[in-house]
């Protein structure tokens, strides 16, 4: 299996352009997750599904964040419009349980909004 | 919601030393602690993770302790490598809610 993919790995953008950062997480995998690093502020959980359904949204910063999961192998993280304080590295990790354990991170998108 | 404090947030030792790293949370009702490692540029890895019906767990190097009345975890690596420098992450969670993470401590081994 080659894990969990992620695309693009780096995105550079202007501001109040649309970014979407895409996911396929591992086949059979039940749990889906979005997390945000930053230097200051670690690993925040954006938004989590669990059988493609959106289970808490509560870290999406604001309406400008939306995530979807159409299918079991594919979901999405869109910015509309993007900010600078949006840059930062996004992961996107699946686990193989209706539960939180045993996470695997894909290798993130690197996201810079000038 | 869940909450998690980690320190120290940057850890200096010498190669062969012990480092620690200790954990705090606010939510009694999480049961699974899990620490991962990022090395540079690279993705978070699960290193090792604990439950609340268990007090300790190890795995060569690297041990985790869990006090639940206290509401804090650690993470002790022992013999240190210049390997094991990496930034580390603790969380915390339970079922059917995400890992809410620490904000991670830089580890630097120095040979």
């Amino acid at each position: 299996d080659a894990g969990v993919i992620q695309s693009p790995r780096h995105e550079v953008t202007e501001m109040g352009q649309e970014v979407t950062l895409r996911c396929k997480p591992i086949s059979g995998h039940n749990s889906l997750f979005w997390y945000r690093q930053t230097m200051m502020r670690g690993l925040e959980l954006l938004i989590y599904f669990n059988n493609n359904v959106p289970i808490d949204d509560s870290g999406m910063p604001e309406d400008r964040f939306s995530a979807k999961m159409p299918n079991a192998s594919f979901s999405t993280l869109k910015i509309q419009p993007s900010e600078p304080r949006d840059s930062a590295v996004y992961f996107c990790a699946s686990s193989p349980q209706v539960t939180n354990e045993k996470l695997f991170f894909g290798s993130g998108t690197q996201l810079s909004v000038l | 919601g869940e909450n998690v404090e980690q320190h120290p947030s940057t850890l200096s030792v010498q190669e062969g030393d012990s480092a620690v790293i200790k954990c705090t949370y606010s939510d009694s009702a999480s049961n699974y602690f899990p620490w991962y490692k990022q090395e540079l540029g690279k993705r978070p890895q699960l290193i090792i993770d604990i439950r609340s019906n268990v007090g300790e767990k190890k795995d060569q190097r690297i041990a985790v302790t869990l006090n639940k009345t206290a509401k804090h975890f650690s993470l002790h690596i022992t013999e240190t490598q210049p390997e094991d420098s990496a930034v580390y992450f603790c969380a915390a969670g339970r079922a059917g809610t995400a890992l809410i993470f620490g904000k991670g401590t830089t580890l630097s081994v120095s040979s």
